[in-house]
């Protein structure tokens, strides 16, 4: 029962490089969920997708894009990084409304 | 402005010492309410739903209870590996399960 998957779990870039950070679950479940957590901040939603085929825009979208490749996984994409974008990131996903969100074990990211 | 603010930040208790972490919530149309715990270097672990207020859920040594303006996560003579971040969220209505975090309530327990 692996649950969540996020790889890599560590990284680090220098400013202006791109990195994609993938996500994989393996539950079925339809929506899944990108979210950074900063010190003092708590989670934060960057992006999301409803189900298979859509993405949306959470809270704090600048610089990021994603894929929803297939049901199974959700990949973020950092094109040009930036010191700002130095956080721990978290994968989520769910099966229904209303239920709890499971998350990934994070990629923690330092941008030099 | 939808806010969830947890408090105390941190929490320093004795084996055996109960407590109570707190976390209020000004939004619109709550659909739940959400405990994580968080231990170091990993990603939240789901422990209790609320979705209504009079609600409560138990597990072990930890009760979660929900108001309409704030809920409460009651620890009962805490073990050292009770120890964690322990995270409140909100699902508000029309969000596509978007869940909204507070920023933590770091609990330690020592011997």
């Amino acid at each position: 029962n692996a649950g969540v998957t996020q790889t890599p779990k560590f990284q680090v870039l220098k400013t202006g490089q791109s990195m994609t950070l993938q996500c994989a679950q393996d539950m079925n479940h339809n929506s899944m969920y990108w979210y950074r957590q900063d010190p003092g901040m708590g989670l934060r939603l960057i992006y999301y997708s409803a189900s298979e085929g859509t993405t949306d825009k959470g809270e704090v979208p600048n610089g990021y894009n994603v894929s929803r490749l297939n049901k199974r996984e959700f990949s973020l994409r950092l094109e040009s990084a930036a010191p700002s974008q130095t956080s721990v990131y978290f994968c989520a996903s769910v099966g229904f409304n209303n239920s709890p969100l499971h998350f990934g074990n994070g990629t923690r990211l330092t941008v030099t | 402005e939808d806010q969830v603010t947890q408090s105390p930040e941190a929490l320093r208790l004795q084996e055996g010492e109960s407590s109570s972490l707190n976390c209020s919530y000004t939004v619109s149309g709550l659909r739940g309410l959400f405990w994580y715990r968080q231990d170091p270097g990993k990603g939240p672990e789901f422990l209790f739903t609320l979705y209504s207020a009079g609600e409560e859920k138990e597990k072990e040594r930890l009760k979660a209870t929900l108001t309409k303006k704030e809920s409460f996560l009651h620890i009962t003579a805490p073990k050292p590996e009770d120890s964690a971040t322990y995270l409140c969220a909100v699902l508000l209505a029309g969000t596509a399960s978007k869940l909204t975090f507070g920023t933590g309530t770091r609990l330690q327990v020592t011997l």
